[in-house]
């Protein structure tokens, strides 16, 4: 399966300090993608790194990929009280298959 | 913003009856899919569909899902007979027309308790 696991499964934080999220793929892909979920909500998309990407940025939140590692990390930075979520990563491989989302971390930004 | 509207938001059914989940997708979208996630769980595929046809479907849609586009706006999902274990947040999900490889836009979900 090349389904991403998250890492930690849980994370609870101060406000104002960073947070970081791992995930692990098994098979080649051809993007990675972050999601967040508010409790009882949809998912909302974060950011997508593509599999000949290594880094990249959107406002607080930071992503790298490690293609040979398959990894990735979400960093993000200065957290707020309003992060508190579920954050899933999903992987595309390079044929026409779905979205494949892994188990989640659970942050919790305390004020 | 154009966003995915999924309808009803709770369905309380007994187990065997039929239920319908409707999805409205963004409207240039060309890719539909349907996920479930059961209560604290991970997000599982169900199926994806394309150019009026299914492309990929899980194990988990069996002979009781069933999905369809009846006019060209809404997109649904029938389940013939609930089991208790349907019970579950079912999220449409849609993407566009760039090919399948950006991102998925979520409605927020129909909750369904079979009983």
């Amino acid at each position: 399966s090349q389904q991403g696991e998250e890492d930690p499964q849980a994370l609870s934080i101060q406000e104002g300090e960073n947070a970081t999220m791992n995930c692990s793929y098994k098979t080649s892909i051809n993007n990675l993608q972050w999601y967040r979920q508010n409790s009882g909500r949809g998912l909302v998309h974060l950011i997508l790194i593509r599999s000949n990407e290594r880094e990249k940025h959107s406002g607080r939140l930071r992503v790298t990929l490690d293609t040979s590692k398959k990894s990735s990390s979400l960093l993000i930075t200065a957290s707020r009280a309003a992060d508190t979520a579920s954050y899933f990563c999903a992987t595309l491989n390079s044929g026409n298959t779905p979205l494949v989302f892994g188990k989640g971390t659970r942050l919790s930004v305390i004020a | 913003e154009p966003e995915v509207t999924q309808t009803p938001s709770h369905q309380v059914t007994q187990m065997g009856q039929e239920v319908i989940l409707r999805c409205v997708p963004i409207s240039n979208h060309l890719y539909f899919y349907w996920y479930r996630q059961i209560l604290g769980q991970k997000v599982e595929f169900l199926v994806s569909f394309y150019n009026n046809e299914i492309s990929e479907k899980s194990e988990i849609f069996d002979d009781q899902f069933s999905v369809e586009r009846p006019d060209g706006s809404n997109f649904t999902l029938k389940i013939r007979s609930t089991k208790l274990e349907d019970s579950a947040m079912y999220f449409c999900a849609s993407s566009s027309g760039q090919g399948n490889t950006g991102e998925l836009f979520f409605g927020e979900g129909s909750r369904l308790t079979v009983l």
